[in-house]
């Protein structure tokens, strides 16, 4: 079945750092991806999404590119701040039968020192 | 604004005990998922429906049932709960046709004794 991969479970940076986490998907469709982010004690919030191969998402200065031709996805900012500090969700989604059921990766847990 | 909002927050319930899960959306979106997140396992879907009256198995539907009374609505039940059932659990709502991605609940942390 369709599964997403997240290499890092835990990432630490100092703030203005550049972050990377690496997400990798296999599906035998064509599959959505997206980027959640979750903060201690919420639920997971939408960052963004892309449909397409070399479609890039962004928000608040996160960004991925879909790559087909490696199924990645990875989250990528400039300069990270102490309260980008989350967990980040790389998931899947194929709504041809009208409805988002998505695939999670593991998650990464991201922490940022000032 | 946009929410979804999950009651309790917080319950303990007994090995072979009943447990409802509530979950209440205001977005007038016509898909709602459950999902349950544990370490090293990310967030996992329960059941999900496509508007009142439906509920659909999700990956892992084993010792739940749903039921979506309404739009606004979707339930979680475990008739007879389990420790191994002891998790967070997540609900959510979506519209595909308003290209609309899941918006999460804050979360029901459940403990089975």
């Amino acid at each position: 079945g369709d599964s997403v991969t997240q290499t890092e479970g835990q990432v630490a940076l100092s703030e203005e750092d550049f972050l990377t986490i690496h997400c990798n998907y296999s599906a035998s469709g064509y599959p959505a991806l997206f980027w959640y982010v979750q903060y201690p004690g919420e639920g997971p919030q939408f960052l963004f999404r892309a449909s397409r191969d070399k479609e890039k998402g962004s928000s608040r200065g996160f960004e991925a590119t879909y790559d087909k031709g490696t199924t990645s996805f990875h989250l990528r900012k400039a300069s990270v701040q102490e309260s980008d500090s989350a967990v980040y969700y790389c998931a899947l989604g194929d709504h041809s039968s009208g409805s988002w059921q998505l695939i999670f990766g593991s998650g990464t847990q991201l922490t940022v020192m000032p | 604004e946009a929410a979804v909002t999950q009651s309790p927050r917080n319950k303990v319930a007994v090995t072979g005990g009943k447990v409802t899960l509530s979950c209440n959306q205001t977005n007038n979106h016509n898909n709602m998922y459950w999902y349950r997140q544990d370490t090293g396992h990310g967030l996992r879907l329960i059941h999900y429906s496509y508007g009142a009256g439906s509920t659909e198995k999700g990956d892992i539907p084993d010792g739940y049932k749903a039921s979506r009374p309404s739009q606004e609505n979707f339930s979680l039940i475990l008739e007879l709960a389990t420790p191994s059932q002891t998790s967070v659990y997540f609900c959510a709502s979506g519209d595909v046709g308003n290209n609309q991605a899941p918006l999460f609940g804050e979360g029901t942390r459940l403990s089975v004794l």
